[in-house]
């Protein structure tokens, strides 16, 4: 079965530093891979999807991610974090067939200023 | 104009109690799923469906009875409730069905089983 690993669950940066967040995931395919925020009280919005092609994806927002297959992963990226950037994030996997998203478990950002 | 819509937000209930969650999409999608968000932020799906039937069930509780009367609603009935479910239910559709498919999220509706 497919799996979704954040392994940071907070992160503090400040406004304006660079970010990274980072997505490890297991599926013995090709995987449908996807980043999500989510604001305090809010639903989730997508930011960005990797499906094939480019391995480098651009989002809304200003976010980027990369997919890289050896190291099975996706990592979000953005150069110039903003105090409105502060949420939770997280990263899901679609597979094959079926219909659903694997999420993994979050990382929060905290933005400084 | 409201993608995918919940009602309600918020629902405070006693154990024990029958409770519904709608939903309701206008994007013309023909996939609507149910997942829940515990109390650490884990998302997990409960069930899909798609052109108003059942494809997925994720060994969610007997409690729990999704019903999709047209493609575009899918509400949530839960019976008996139990602390143990209380959770932020989100609802969600999507174009089509797969992997390769993105979905569009609701505000939530954050259940309190007191």
């Amino acid at each position: 079965a497919q799996s979704v690993t954040q392994p940071d669950i907070h992160i503090t940066v400040s406004e304006g530093a660079s970010l990274e967040l980072r997505c490890n995931y297991s599926y013995g395919a090709t995987p449908y891979l996807f980043w999500y925020v989510q604001s305090p009280g809010q639903g989730l919005q997508l930011l960005l999807k990797y499906f094939s092609g480019d391995t480098l994806v651009q989002g809304i927002k200003g976010f980027e991610a990369e997919f890289k297959r050896s190291q099975s992963s996706f990592n979000l990226r953005k150069p110039s974090v903003h105090w409105s950037d502060a949420a939770e994030y997280f990263c899901a996997v679609g597979t094959g067939t079926a219909s659903k998203l694997t999420f993994g478990t979050g990382t929060r950002l905290q933005v400084t200023l | 104009d409201t993608a995918v819509s919940q009602t309600p937000k918020y629902l405070v209930t006693q154990m024990g109690n029958d409770k519904s969650i709608k939903c309701e999409q206008n994007l013309g999608h023909d996939t609507m799923y149910w997942y829940k968000q515990d109390s650490k932020k884990f998302l997990k799906i409960m069930f899909s469906y798609n052109n108003k039937e059942l494809i997925i069930n994720e060994t969610v509780p007997n409690r729990f009875s999704p019903k999709s009367p047209d493609k575009a609603h899918l509400n949530l009935h839960i019976n008996s409730l139990e602390l143990g479910d209380s959770a932020v239910y989100f609802c969600a559709s999507s174009p089509g069905w797969g992997g390769n498919t993105e979905a569009f999220f609701g505000q939530g509706t954050r259940l309190t089983v007191v």
